[in-house]
């Protein structure tokens, strides 16, 4: 069965331009949260969207949007980069609570 | 908001032996507790789950208890294996049917000694 898909895999940018990563979750799930994991950290909450209307926000800057589409795919953008946002972005699709990950964008910021 | 603490931050056992990793939570209006598996550079993987009405659940050689008084939860490992080497985060979230933001403890690296 197709789980939680992600791209690009990994991506390498430098400080100031912006970046979009896309997922798309299991088919039927209908959320999809966005959470960012640095080394040696767990990952940390950015955003849930619930039927294409976000319903949580992390504590993180006005840099970081997302948006889910009709087909309940997601993405999430960041702009002006600095060398801080550089983690493992992880999507997670979920059902009843229950969130799968996909396997992550690892982005570099140079 | 809610704050996910896990101890230890290392923990090292003899292939067979059982292992117990805890967590701790701040907010008692938590009422689902997953547990991930992360290998080095995979993705996070659902091992087992918990509601807050239940106090334990089991799989195979995998357990979780939750006590919600104290607000802890563990995970209980028996009969450890090499392949269960890896990162466990704990999370917590307060899940309404909608909204399902998880916050995760920092993670504890087991690593099995064969």
């Amino acid at each position: 069965d197709a789980g939680v898909t992600q791209s690009p895999t990994h991506l390498i940018k430098t400080r100031g331009q912006h970046v979009t990563l896309r997922c798309s979750p299991i088919s039927g799930h209908k959320s999809v949260s966005w959470y960012q994991q640095v080394l040696g950290q767990g990952p940390q909450f950015i955003f849930q969207y619930y039927e294409k209307e976000e319903r949580g926000r992390g504590n993180f800057p006005d840099r970081f949007s997302a948006r889910q589409f009709p087909n309940y795919s997601s993405e999430l953008n960041v702009n002006a980069l600095l060398l801080g946002d550089s983690a493992l972005y992880l999507c997670a699709s979920s059902l009843g609570g229950t969130q799968y990950f996909g396997p992550g964008t690892r982005l570099l910021v140079l | 908001g809610e704050n996910v603490e896990q101890h230890p931050s290392t923990l090292s056992v003899q292939e067979g032996d059982s292992a117990v990793i805890k967590c701790t939570y701040s907010d008692s209006a938590s009422n689902y507790f997953p547990w991930y598996k992360q290998e080095l550079g995979k993705r996070p993987q659902l091992i087992i789950d918990i509601r807050s009405n239940v106090g334990e659940k089991k799989d195979q050689r995998i357990a979780v208890t939750l006590n919600k008084t104290a607000k802890h939860f563990s995970l209980h490992i028996t009969e450890t294996q090499p392949e269960d080497s890896a990162v466990y985060f704990c999370a917590a979230s307060y899940y309404t049917g909608a909204n399902s933001k998880l916050t995760f403890g920092k993670g504890i690296t087991l690593s099995v000694r064969p």
